[in-house]
């Protein structure tokens, strides 16, 4: 299947600080990717979609200003947290939708970043 | 909208035994359906994918799950489980592009199966 990649996959910064986290698709272009939040043991929250040369659709509740979203190009989107407190310490994993080829129709995760906000 | 239901959040198998998860979806326009399996500390991974055609479809690692439209269904199955099918499994809905409806995926709440030695 199509590979997206997440970058870092884990790191650590100081309360009120700005973190950037990275994810391409290495084998194939994406318009639209989107980024999630996982808190332990529980399910993905969608936080926004990401598309490509305009602006990310946020998801009800989920901060523009502090989770900044910048698609530039068809491989690389980044998530920006802004100001980042320990409540926003999670899992954060991108996603990729396909849209090239019979695989059209599939969206393929990246591994996932850890962001741990002291 | 869009929503699933993975029933158990907990199922427990011998290693040998059947694996059953259970997913129901609802969804306004004929569905893609999903599943992701997630190990510790990592990202999705797809199992298998249901979009049209052949509603048994055949994954990864021996699973395979069969869309029924009738109950709004797309269970996952494996006949033998082995200790390393023990992770999170996520069932997932989305609509096909111009459907007017959501593309996003939106998932169940995942089960947690554990594999017994």
């Amino acid at each position: 299947g199509a590979v997206v990649s997440q970058h870092p996959s884990r790191v650590i910064c100081k309360s009120g600080t700005s973190v950037k986290i990275e994810c391409r698709s290495l084998d194939f272009q994406a318009t639209t990717m989107f980024w999630y939040r996982q808190f332990p043991k529980q399910s993905l929250m969608l936080m926004a979609t990401s598309n490509e040369g305009s602006k990310a659709t946020y998801e009800q509740g989920v901060e523009k200003d502090k989770f900044l979203i910048n698609h530039a190009s068809l491989t690389l989107s980044t998530l920006t947290v802004t100001s980042a407190h320990p409540e926003d310490s999670s899992f954060y994993i991108c996603s990729a939708r396909v849209i090239q080829g019979g695989d059209g129709n599939t969206i393929y995760f990246g591994e996932g970043s850890w962001l741990t906000v002291v | 909208a869009q929503s699933v239901t993975q029933l158990g959040s907990h199922v427990s198998v011998s290693e040998g035994a059947l694996v059953l998860l259970r997913c129901n979806y609802s969804s306004s326009v004929p569905p893609y359906l999903f599943w992701y399996v997630q190990y510790p500390n990592q990202g999705l991974q797809l199992l298998l994918k249901y979009t049209t055609g052949a509603t048994l479809v055949k994954g990864i690692n021996g699973f395979e799950a069969e869309f029924k439209k009738s109950e709004t269904s797309f269970h996952l199955t494996k006949p033998s489980a082995h200790m390393s099918d023990a992770a999170e499994y996520f069932c997932a809905v989305s609509n096909p592009r111009g459907q007017g409806g959501s593309e996003k995926l939106v998932f169940g709440k995942g089960t947690k199966l554990t594999v017994n030695p």
